[in-house]
């Protein structure tokens, strides 16, 4: 079925280091692709989206493109802040009423 | 709106009792759905209602599991006899059905502690 695979964590990173977390997925059609992020105690929000091929979210200097040919939607950001610190998600969803998500990268940045 | 509220933020309680959460999505929202997020995974899908009707159940959601959303508004989620496995952050989403992509708004979860 549908799934999502992402890099497993922790990462840890020094403050303005960059950051890459890898986001795979399964899916027998087109999906729309999400990040969300979680900060301790909270529930999660939407960080940001694409819903097609070559489309490209983008979010509080954090990117990712949807790559129909590698069916990757890896997230970036090229200079974290201690306040970027959270667990993030990649999430698909497939006929708009399942969304599935990985297992979730923990992020420490530290100053 | 001040998107998705989900009460109470926290509840312990022994085991083989029962409990109920409640979530008040975003009002002009139509979808309401129900996670269940355990230590250092992502959230797991339960069940989701569109409008009031209850569209699909996970497998997840034993029979000690009702949900409801009566009026197509606000939603329940009761556990009866609970069990320590129990212990997890429910969540609550809701989205605004057939928009492509549009995404869910979760709430702040409930975290359940079964002691």
């Amino acid at each position: 079925g549908d799934s999502v695979t992402q890099m497993e964590g922790p990462v840890t990173l020094s403050e303005e280091a960059f950051l890459t977390i890898n986001c795979t997925y399964t899916a027998t059609g087109y999906p729309s692709l999400f990040w969300y992020v979680q900060y301790p105690g909270e529930g999660l929000q939407l960080l940001l989206k694409a819903t097609k091929a070559d489309d490209k979210g983008s979010n509080k200097g954090f990117e990712a493109t949807y790559r129909k040919e590698t069916t990757s939607f890896h997230l970036e950001k090229g200079s974290v802040q201690v306040s970027d610190s959270a667990v993030y998600f990649c999430a698909l969803l497939y006929n708009n009423n399942d969304m599935r998500f990985g297992a979730g990268t923990r992020l420490t940045v530290k100053p | 709106d001040t998107g998705v509220s989900q009460d109470p933020r926290h509840k312990i309680t022994k085991r083989g009792q029962n409990v109920t959460f409640r979530c008040d999505p975003i009002s002009e929202h139509n979808r309401l759905y129900w996670y269940r997020q355990t230590l250092g995974q992502g959230p797991e899908f339960l069940t989701y209602f569109q409008n009031e009707a209850q569209l699909e159940k996970s497998r997840l959601l034993s029979d000690r599991f009702s949900a409801e959303r009566p009026k197509g508004s606000f939603s329940t989620l009761e556990i009866q006899r609970t069990e320590q496995g129990d212990s997890a952050m429910y969540l609550c989403a809701s989205s605004l059905g057939g928009v492509d992509g549009y995404g869910y708004t979760f709430g702040s979860g409930t975290r359940l502690t079964v002691v």
